[in-house]
């Protein structure tokens, strides 16, 4: 069966950087693209970008450009989103999720989601 | 971006009942719509895609509608583990975006 593993939650200081890793099994790591959306507490849903686990391309949302890199390791079907320059805005519980297509191109649809990683941003 | 406005934002409805929420979208965004139920401490579920097509595994209670800029969700007789918060988010241009979400409470 499908499953997104995430590493666990994680406090920073505001200004560090946190990487969340997202391990995935029970399918063919590189056909589906992989996505990542973040929830602050209470608050509602919020896409950060999409990478391909296939050729590493990625696309981010132009809030998070200049401060997210989305990564892929085949070797160990793992994605990852590194977020840097953290400030208490960026507390949140930060989702890994499969594209429901597989294939050359995604749909934009998220079918299996990860069990989320609170990372909480505090001095 | 584009901007996907839920309607109500919340909602008390019994067991047994007929529920609709609705969602609107800034642009036409065609039949690139999706909905999601999240229940407290879990992750969202996908529900409903492109607008009208039942995700595998979802009871068939559940139901999607609309095209352009005006879709809806009914639930055609609420379950008690119907009671969650719903979202509908946009596929058809990144950024992606959602809904702000309908709870959806016991009367």
């Amino acid at each position: 069966q499908v499953q997104l593993v995430q590493s666990g939650a994680e406090v920073k200081k505001p200004g560090a950087s946190v990487k969340v890793s997202c391990k995935a099994s029970g399918y063919t790591f590189t056909s589906y693209y992989m996505h990542w959306v973040r929830q602050a507490p209470g608050q509602g849903l919020e896409w950060m970008g999409i990478i391909n686990p296939d050729g590493g391309s990625t696309i981010y949302a132009q809030k998070f450009q200049r401060r997210v890199t989305l990564t892929r390791d085949t070797s160990t079907s793992t994605v990852s989103m590194d977020l840097t320059s953290l400030r208490s805005e960026d507390t949140a519980m930060y989702y890994c999720i499969r594209d429901r297509s597989p294939g050359a191109f995604w749909s934009g649809n998220f079918d299996y989601w990860g069990q989320g990683t609170l990372v909480t941003v505090s001095s | 971006d584009i901007q996907m406005t839920q309607s109500p934002s919340s909602l008390s409805a019994s067991v047994g009942d007929r529920v609709t929420i609705t969602c609107r979208a800034s642009q036409s965004i065609s039949t690139y719509l999706n909905w999601y139920q999240q229940k407290p401490g879990k992750a969202p579920k996908l529900l409903i895609y492109a607008a009208s097509s039942l995700q595998s595994g979802v009871p068939s209670r559940f139901s999607g509608s609309g095209s352009g800029t005006d879709f809806t969700l009914t639930i055609s007789s609420l379950q008690p583990e119907d009671f969650a918060i719903y979202y509908c988010q946009q596929s058809y241009s990144t950024p992606y975006t959602f809904g702000q979400g309908t709870k959806l409470e016991i009367k």
